[in-house]
């Protein structure tokens, strides 16, 4: 199945300083990659996610890059706040056969902005 | 808004009991999840389901069965408690199996002694 690494484990930055998250995968018929924040006590919530068919995309101040060819992708928050502390896991999906609408998660990165 | 609910937020259990976790979305989504989540491992897949009556393994199974008699319900059983099961449960839903976001409830703490 879908091999999903991601790095750093944990990152600390200052507040208004950037942060990068990246995440490589496996198969190149993942074709889904989402991006999940877990706020302490709460399940994880999409922040954002992209598609194959498309290299970049942006909401406000966080922003992900997909390099189909390296199979690997990254999230990018920028102008950082202490809120933005929390766990972020990259997931991957693969489309195909009886796996379809399954998720492989990384193992998350401890985001820690320190104001 | 989609909601994912867990039955429990947090349980404490003795070894051999049988546990029940439930889980219910009000979404009519087609696919349901259950993760387990341990520090340093990330979010491991114990069982999914693509319709009613209808079970995949995922990853981690061993120890775990699931039922889904109703679309909107998905229930974690473990059988056996052991001490390693101790840890976060969470359960998810998504729309379809193409590639879509998928909803987590708030998570069940649990532990087995």
């Amino acid at each position: 199945g879908e091999n999903v690494e991601q790095h750093p484990s944990t990152l600390s930055v200052q507040e208004g300083d950037s942060a990068v998250i990246k995440c490589t995968y496996s198969d190149s018929a993942s074709n889904y990659f989402p991006w999940y924040k877990q706020e302490l006590g709460k399940g994880p919530q999409l922040i954002i996610d992209i598609r194959s068919n498309v290299g970049e995309k942006k909401d406000q101040r966080i922003a992900v890059t997909l390099n189909k060819t390296a199979k690997h992708f990254s999230l990018h928050i920028t102008e950082t706040q202490p809120e933005d502390s929390a766990v972020y896991f990259c997931a991957a999906s693969i489309f195909r056969g009886s796996t379809l609408g399954r998720l492989y998660f990384g193992r998350g990165t401890q985001l820690t902005v320190w104001p | 808004d989609v909601k994912v609910t867990q039955s429990s937020r947090y349980l404490v259990k003795r070894t051999g009991e049988k546990v029940f976790l439930e889980c219910v979305q009000d979404m009519d989504h087609e696919n349901m999840f259950w993760y387990r989540q341990d520090p340093g491992l990330g979010l491991r897949l114990i069982y999914f389901s693509y319709d009613v009556k209808m079970k995949e393994k995922g990853d981690i199974p061993e120890g775990y069965s699931v039922s889904r008699e109703k679309k909107e319900r998905f229930s974690l059983i473990l059988e056996s408690a052991s001490t390693n099961q101790t840890s976060m449960y969470l359960c998810a839903s998504s729309l379809s199996r193409v590639g879509t976001e998928a909803f987590f409830g708030q998570g069940t703490r649990l532990t087995v002694v």
